[in-house]
């Protein structure tokens, strides 16, 4: 398996843009996570999902951000509009039963 | 509210030394814990996992827990300076893993 891949490694963009983020777990796992990593906050889960259904959202820190996770291969992250405040980076982790989560490379965020 | 509390650092010790990393948890009923490593620019990556009281040791990395005093720590024997990084540590209720803040870890030649 390939891991957990997470697309685009990076993304700038302007504030007031729509970011989506977007990760593919490793096959067989029922969690994934959404985690943001910053200086100043460390890593926060943002949201987790348990065969393809979210069940705690409590880490999104606004409105302004979203997820979903179509079928068990893929979910995304949207941030619609972005801030500079959002920059970070994002990291996507999948898990089954009680193992280690395995996280991605991670997207690197830059809002200006 | 869970909390995992680390000492941010800089950890720094010599070449061969021992490296002490410590980890209090709020959640006393957390079953899981976990040491990831993460190098700069890198995604964390498991070194460790301890779920019963006592030592574990795997090669030259040792994880210690001590769930009376919401406590755990990993020892780095005969430490390289490839183990420069900071080291996260993750506390498990059920399946979902909270994360300290690190801490950073320098081993100087």
């Amino acid at each position: 398996d390939a891991g957990v891949i997470q697309s685009p490694r990076h993304e700038v963009t302007e504030m007031g843009q729509e970011v989506t983020l977007r990760c593919k777990p490793i096959s067989g796992h029922d969690y994934l996570f959404w985690y943001r990593q910053t200086m100043m906050r460390g890593l926060e889960l943002l949201i987790y999902f348990n065969n393809n259904v979210p069940i705690d959202d409590s880490g999104m820190p606004e409105d302004r951000f979203s997820a979903k996770m179509p079928n068990a291969s893929f979910s995304t992250l949207k941030i619609q509009p972005s801030e500079p405040r959002d920059s970070a980076v994002y990291f996507c982790a999948s898990r089954t039963g009680d193992t280690e989560a395995f996280f991605g490379q991670g997207t690197r965020l830059t809002v200006v | 509210q869970k909390e995992v509390e680390q000492n941010s650092g800089p950890l720094s010790v010599p070449e061969g030394a021992i490296a002490s990393l410590n980890c209090t948890y709020s959640d006393r009923g957390s079953q899981s814990f976990f040491w990831y490593r993460q190098y700069s620019g890198k995604s964390p990556e498991l070194i460790m996992f301890i779920y019963s009281n006592g030592d574990k040791e795997d090669g030259r990395f040792t994880a210690q827990l001590n769930k009376a005093s919401q406590y755990v720590s990993l020892l780095i024997r005969d430490s390289q300076p490839s183990d420069s990084a900071t080291y996260l540590c993750a506390v498990s209720l059920g399946y979902i893993p909270t994360f300290g803040r690190g801490t950073s870890l320098i081993v100087h030649p």
